[in-house]
């Protein structure tokens, strides 16, 4: 029932894009994405419903594909605070409201 | 600040021992949530309380409870503890019960069993 994330890491030079892919194995009701700097607390970025939607948030969006049952996070023109672990969370219609996060993908970007 | 607040910062104690980790929600969120996060790990759900009831559980082991108080603040419970309970463990809140609402976390609590 985790979300498989991918890639698992990712090192970027600033200004270059990066996407970041999340799959469930089960019907997708929500997904959540957060980002966790090294020492901190994860940090909540978007939350996306079942329908299709695309979410904006400065130069990082997300997409949420309900029948390939996946989601996947865009950073355009990356900056150096992008950097971090990427988590995303997913949460299954008809289940329980617990938020399961998949192991995270690792994005350095460097100067 | 997430409005989080989680007590203590730092926890070290030894093998067979029991623990209390404490969690204030933000102000108005009445859903709490408790993960645990191990060197190289991701996030492992552990359980969610919503208004002082339990709404949903995950990989919890028996050895571990938790409960959600009428004031909101809620407290996880870990004994007989072995080494590989070391890590760090996240409490957080959101406004609602459902899975449309953002989740704000804590600064955890760093347990080392030792």
């Amino acid at each position: 029932q985790q979300p498989v994330q991918s890639p698992q890491a990712v090192i970027l030079r600033e200004g270059e894009d990066a996407v970041i892919n999340c799959s469930s194995s089960k019907a997708l009701y929500s997904v959540h994405w957060y980002r966790q700097k090294h020492g901190e607390a994860p940090v909540f970025l978007m939350i996306l419903l079942k329908g299709g939607e695309q979410k904006g948030h400065d130069k990082i969006s997300a997409s949420f594909n309900e029948k390939k049952q996946q989601s996947s996070l865009y950073l355009t023109a990356s900056q150096l605070s992008y950097s971090g672990t990427y988590f995303c969370g997913t949460g299954h219609q008809g289940g329980s409201e617990k938020l399961v996060f998949g192991k995270g993908t690792k994005l350095t970007v460097n100067p | 600040d997430s409005g989080v607040t989680q007590t203590p910062k730092h926890l070290i104690t030894a093998t067979g021992q029991r623990v209390t980790l404490r969690c204030s929600p933000r102000s108005g969120d009445l859903s709490v949530y408790w993960y645990q996060q191990s060197l190289d790990q991701g996030l492992q759900f552990l359980i969610q309380y919503y208004n002082g009831e339990e709404r949903a559980k995950g990989n919890i082991l028996e050895r571990f409870s938790a409960q959600q108080f009428p004031d909101l603040h809620s407290e996880l419970n870990l004994s007989s503890l072995e080494l590989g309970d070391s890590a760090l463990y996240f409490c957080a809140s959101s406004v609602a019960a459902g899975l449309g609402s953002p989740l704000h976390f804590g600064n955890g609590t760093r347990l080392t069993v030792t």
